[in-house]
């Protein structure tokens, strides 16, 4: 049972285009959501993240949405760049006991950059 | 220089043996976390400790075990209980009680013979 659902395996976008990685979850409790960036055989590095108080978060080129009602959010990247290419996750996050906990991950959408 | 490691990158071990991977931290970090990654899957959470000598199971425990007796430290075992050992297994840490960033350490690839 899915928790966190990314349901593009891959993307593939031109240079200088907008990536846009979609999002979505199913779990009400979640309050938190991040994305990582993954290279293989890498340890995934973190990116941005969203509080859910919040419908917007920028961080230079990269933007993420939350849509609480639609249980959506996504990660836009602009301008996309040859070094964007890599396995983004999305990952959520429930305070239960007012701790944090471990994150759940979604599978992982592949962006590819073509030039 | 701050950071998580993990050792060693790439580990075989036969079958029916139990095998430690180690995750040391340097960011004072109070919470640290083990998931595992499969191939085209995400990352499930394996335990996870949100302070010195505490730790809970997460999601996919079953088959590992961990300790928590210095807050650098956060060993995970694979024993031999562990069905399907063969994954990359990533350590992480975070500040702790109320901070959600998680920031990993660069993986150890475990390949059971």
């Amino acid at each position: 049972d899915q928790q966190v659902k990314q349901n593009s395996p891959s993307l593939s976008v031109q240079e200088g285009r907008i990536s846009i990685l979609n999002c979505d979850y199913t779990n009400s409790m979640f309050d938190y959501f991040l994305w990582y960036k993954k290279y293989p055989a890498e340890g995934p590095t973190f990116l941005i993240s969203i509080s859910s108080i919040k419908d917007k978060n920028e961080d230079g080129r990269f933007t993420v949405f939350l849509n609480k009602s639609a249980k959506h959010l996504s990660l836009h990247i602009v301008p996309s760049q040859p070094g964007d290419s890599a396995v983004y996750f999305c990952a959520a996050s429930a305070h239960s006991g007012g701790g944090a906990d471990g994150l759940t991950f979604g599978k992982g959408t592949h962006l590819i950059i073509q030039p | 220089d701050g950071g998580i490691t993990q050792s060693p990158k790439y580990l075989f071990r036969k079958e029916g043996q139990n095998v430690t991977l180690s995750c040391e931290q340097n960011l004072n970090h109070d919470a640290m976390y083990w998931y595992r990654q499969d191939p085209g899957q995400g990352l499930r959470l394996i335990y996870y400790s949100q302070i010195v000598n505490d730790f809970q199971k997460g999601d996919i425990a079953e088959g590992y075990s961990v300790s928590r007796e210095k807050k650098e430290s956060f060993p995970l075992t694979v024993t031999s209980a562990q069905k399907n050992p063969t994954a990359f297994y990533l350590c992480a840490s975070s500040m702790g009680y109320t901070y959600n960033e998680q920031f990993f350490g660069p993986g150890t690839r475990l390949t059971v013979l």
